[in-house]
């Protein structure tokens, strides 16, 4: 079993539809949660990242982390066709800053 | 500013042989990263340089290494090539690797193909 479990997908989703990511994780130590979108034939992109616990939100991302249930989210409210990309989550333990990626779920908006 | 770039952006080579990829990070930064992304595996941590010293291994086999230069660019090879190396490598660089939240910035990636 891998430290960082994320659906693949593919996830299709009408224009103006809340997308619901998410990942689960194994490893309690794990103290930084990140969400990386990554397009075709490009690098990741660093979207939102939070520390322990909580909610966070940054216009339409609203990224969340429930650390007794071990498991993670990324919301995306009004998705556009633009957010068709694949969403990576990554976590990082206490101490250390190289962080474990999920396989990525991709994501279709269509119009 | 530059973002993190990867040279070539795609490579064929035959079982057998070796490859160097070529990162230059962004201007600054100091610490890069190589990743393997496969659809199977997804995104794997080679290693991370920082100031011309390997500071971080992921888990591969010998056969990959890499090197930091003065400037801060980085290479990596990957010798006696086989099937299962087919994958967007890529590098990603940070300005400080002591921060507890590292944001790294990924170049596109150089898609190797091994026949």
């Amino acid at each position: 079993q891998k430290e960082v479990e994320q659906d693949p997908g593919p996830l299709s989703v009408p224009e103006g539809a809340i997308v619901s990511l998410n990942c689960t994780y194994s490893n309690s130590a794990f103290q930084y949660f990140m969400w990386y979108r990554q397009y075709s034939r490009k690098g990741p992109e660093l979207l939102m990242y939070t520390y322990s616990s909580g909610n966070k939100e940054d216009g339409r991302f609203t990224a969340q982390v429930d650390k007794s249930s071990k498991y993670i989210s990324l919301f995306i409210r009004d998705s556009q066709p633009s957010d068709s990309a694949t969403y990576l989550c990554a976590m990082t333990r206490g101490g250390s800053y190289i962080p474990t990626f999920g396989r990525g779920t991709s994501l279709i908006v269509h119009p | 500013k530059a973002g993190v770039t990867q040279t070539p952006r795609y490579l064929i080579k035959t079982r057998g042989q070796q490859v160097t990829l070529s990162c230059s990070p962004i201007s600054g930064h100091r610490s890069v990263s190589w990743y393997q992304q496969t659809p199977g595996q997804g995104l794997q941590f080679l290693f991370e340089y920082f100031s011309e010293t390997q500071r971080n291994k992921g888990n591969f086999p010998g056969r990959f290494s890499g090197r930091q230069f003065s400037n801060s660019r980085s290479e990596m090879n990957v010798s006696t090539l086989e099937l299962g190396d087919s994958a967007l490598y890529l590098c990603a660089s940070s300005l400080d690797a002591s921060g507890s939240v590292n944001e790294q910035f990924f170049g596109p990636g150089t898609r190797l193909t091994v026949l």
